[in-house]
């Protein structure tokens, strides 16, 4: 079984500090994205990236980046949170073929006062 | 931009009742999957549909991609409190087929 982890459940920031939140992903998945989920929305593309230090933008880049230095970390970095970045984020992976399932991790609920 | 709208939005029904949830796009996509989630869990695929028109049944639920690859809809027969959660529709762009466009969400509560 895919296993995505995600490095928090939880976590309370407050506003301008910056914020890593760490994926792991065990299925050597080329593909690995971020999403947040908010009520009524979705989920909403933040980034994605299909290889090892590759990168695009999704929907909703700003004020986020991304790291990806091995094929089986993706770092989502908040540069300096503001409090309408208080969310539940999403990390999920896939192989890098057409139509394929993504497999998402447990989520972590992001608090920014 | 693609959207994918899902209705209802909300559903609280009781055990035993059938219901149908809808995802509609003016939009064609090359495949569209369903997820369903649990509190405190991520998403978690219930079935992929690829051709148009195409019919898949999981159990008490038939999932049914629209001719077009406009829409598709999620059909629970006799529903159980287990089928509790939120179901997520999700289409694949046909240029961009890594990626999936995510539906608004259909929370789906059903008691004993």
């Amino acid at each position: 079984d895919v296993k995505v982890t995600q490095s928090s459940r939880y976590l309370v920031k407050r506003t301008g500090e910056k914020v890593f939140l760490e994926c792991v992903q065990d299925m050597d998945h080329e593909n690995m994205f971020w999403y947040r989920q908010d009520p009524g929305l979705g989920l909403r593309l933040i980034y994605f990236s299909y290889d090892v230090k590759m990168k695009e933008k999704g929907d909703i880049p700003e004020g986020y980046s991304v790291s990806r230095e091995k094929k089986e970390r993706f770092s989502l970095i908040l540069e300096s949170a503001s409090t309408n970045q208080t969310s539940m984020y999403l990390c999920a992976s896939s192989l890098g073929l057409s139509n394929q399932p993504q497999h998402f991790g447990d989520g972590t609920r992001l608090s920014i006062l | 931009t693609q959207l994918l709208e899902q209705s209802p939005q909300f559903l609280s029904i009781q055990e035993g009742e059938n219901l149908t949830v809808y995802c509609n796009s003016s939009s064609v996509f090359s495949s569209l999957q369903w997820y369903r989630q649990e509190p405190g869990e991520g998403p978690v695929l219930l079935v992929t549909v690829v051709t148009g028109g195409e019919v898949k049944k999981l159990k008490r639920l038939t999932f049914q991609f629209g001719d077009a690859r406009k829409d598709s809809s999620l059909h629970i027969t006799a529903a159980q409190p287990g089928d509790t959660g939120l179901y997520l529709c999700a289409g694949a762009p046909p240029r961009d087929t890594d990626k999936l466009i995510f539906g608004t969400g259909t929370r789906l509560q059903v008691f004993p």
